[in-house]
């Protein structure tokens, strides 16, 4: 059964350091999401894709956020200088048309020292 | 703004059928009934969805009231790897997906 794929599982970043995390979205599928999940709290969206450009995003992706897909087959979530309260659990997700359940990757933990 | 109410925490014995509720009295007349698990700290699962007449799939039933004020989800056979965070999500289709707390169902063995 496809899946989407997420890179790395686990990563350690100092404070202020770039970190990209990437994401291998199902093949045919045309709507892309970054979701984050800081411990012990809920799932929240940071920002969705479409069509090469961001078609919505949240308060929380601000300027020291920003997504690619540079090869037509990943979708990378790039956070330009890494704080704290970024440490958290990133999910991607994918799905095939507008209406379409959302599939999700299995996370990349992020943890900022 | 919660769209949804769950209760926060459920137990089910294994092998039988867990019965998740959920309330969405302000649903309007475009809003889709989504749920989807969470499986300790693994990505949100996708399980079924409907607008307004009963679903069922492979993994589990829903049932949405008729004035589709509240609905709720069944998995028959409950197994210990039901074990999750259930998250019920009204959403226009197209909409993001809007997370709450959920309700964290634990099977007894």
């Amino acid at each position: 059964e496809p899946e989407v794929t997420q890179t790395p599982s686990h990563q350690v970043t100092q404070m202020g350091q770039e970190v990209i995390l990437r994401c291998v979205p199902i093949s045919n599928h045309l709507y892309f999401y970054w979701y984050r999940q800081i411990l012990g709290q809920k799932v929240e969206f940071l920002v969705s894709f479409y069509n090469n450009e961001i078609s919505e995003k949240s308060e929380i992706f601000d300027d020291q956020f920003s997504v690619e897909r540079p090869d037509g087959s990943n979708f990378t979530l790039k956070i330009r200088s890494t704080k704290l309260e970024d440490s958290a659990m990133y999910f991607c997700a994918s799905n095939r048309g507008f209406t379409g359940e959302l599939f999700f990757g299995e996370g990349s933990r992020l943890t900022v020292l | 703004d919660a769209k949804t109410t769950q209760p926060p925490s459920m137990d089910c014995a294994e092998g039988r059928a867990a019965n998740l509720p959920c309330n969405h009295s302000t649903i309007s007349g475009n809003e889709y009934v989504y749920w989807y698990r969470q499986i300790h700290s693994q990505g949100p699962q996708y399980i079924i969805h409907g607008l307004k007449n009963n679903e069922t799939n492979e993994m589990a039933s829903l049932i949405i009231t008729e004035d589709r004020k509240s609905s709720t989800l069944i998995l028959p056979h409950a197994t210990l790897r039901d074990t999750a965070v259930y998250y019920c999500i009204v959403r226009v289709p197209g909409e993001k997906l809007t997370f709450g707390t959920g309700t964290r169902l634990t099977i007894i063995p």
